[in-house]
């Protein structure tokens, strides 16, 4: 399975857009980005995912580079309550939903 | 309400005790999941199921057993083979494999 990098934490200001980048340089052709985020002490929250075109839902975008090897998660305006670990995961047929979560970003949205 | 329920949301057990996690998900999902999370980490997987009757063993399946008798209930149970049971427990489902996962909203597993 393709592994992730993830900077630890990020700050935001309220009402600003929170751009949280990943780097997936070993994905393959056929695995997808997934994003969650998670609550302290709550389960994680299914927010976005793609495999090669970006995509938009009510929640978030998720811009993905052509050569795959990156991609960003955008939070076009951030409230308090977006603060959270965002996690990156990348999965695909073989690997299924068994790709390990990795300790994520944590993001601080500041009033 | 459609979801995954995991129950209780605190267990306290003594030391060289077996302990049973629930998990219960009426979404008809055919995959679950059992995943441990250690303060400060990530999720790292236990075990994982794609289909009534069958399991797979994940990154850190020791000390650790499952059953998936029924489509919609997956327990976890925490021997006492498991060294460092104390964690944050979360269950999860999807239709399959490859589909976003939901969560439950974990046990706190403490043992003493």
């Amino acid at each position: 399975d393709a592994k992730t990098t993830q900077p630890t934490s990020m700050d935001c200001a309220e009402g600003r857009a929170a751009n949280l980048p990943c780097n997936h340089s070993t994905i393959s052709g056929n695995e997808y980005v997934y994003w969650y985020r998670q609550i302290h002490s709550q389960g994680p929250q299914y927010i976005i995912h793609g495999l090669k075109n970006n995509e938009t839902n009510e929640m978030a975008s998720l811009i993905i580079t052509e050569d795959r090897k990156s991609s960003t998660l955008i939070l076009p305006h951030a409230t308090l309550r977006d603060t959270a670990v965002y996690y990156c995961i990348v999965t695909g047929v073989a690997g299924g939903f068994k790709t390990i979560f990795g300790a994520g970003t944590r993001l601080f949205v500041k009033a | 309400d459609g979801g995954i329920t995991q129950s209780p949301k605190y267990l306290f057990r003594k030391e060289g005790q077996n302990v049973t996690l629930s998990c219960e998900q009426n979404l008809n999902h055919d995959a679950m999941y059992w995943y441990r999370q250690d303060p400060g980490q990530g999720l790292r997987l236990i075990y994982y199921s794609q289909i009534v009757n069958d399991f797979q063993k994940g990154d850190i399946a020791e000390g650790y057993s499952v059953s998936r008798e029924k489509k919609e209930s997956f327990p976890l149970t925490v021997t006492s083979a498991q060294k460092n049971p104390t964690a944050f427990y979360l269950c999860a489902s999807n239709p399959d494999m490859n589909t976003e996962a939901f969560f439950g909203q974990g046990t706190r597993l403490t043992v003493v």
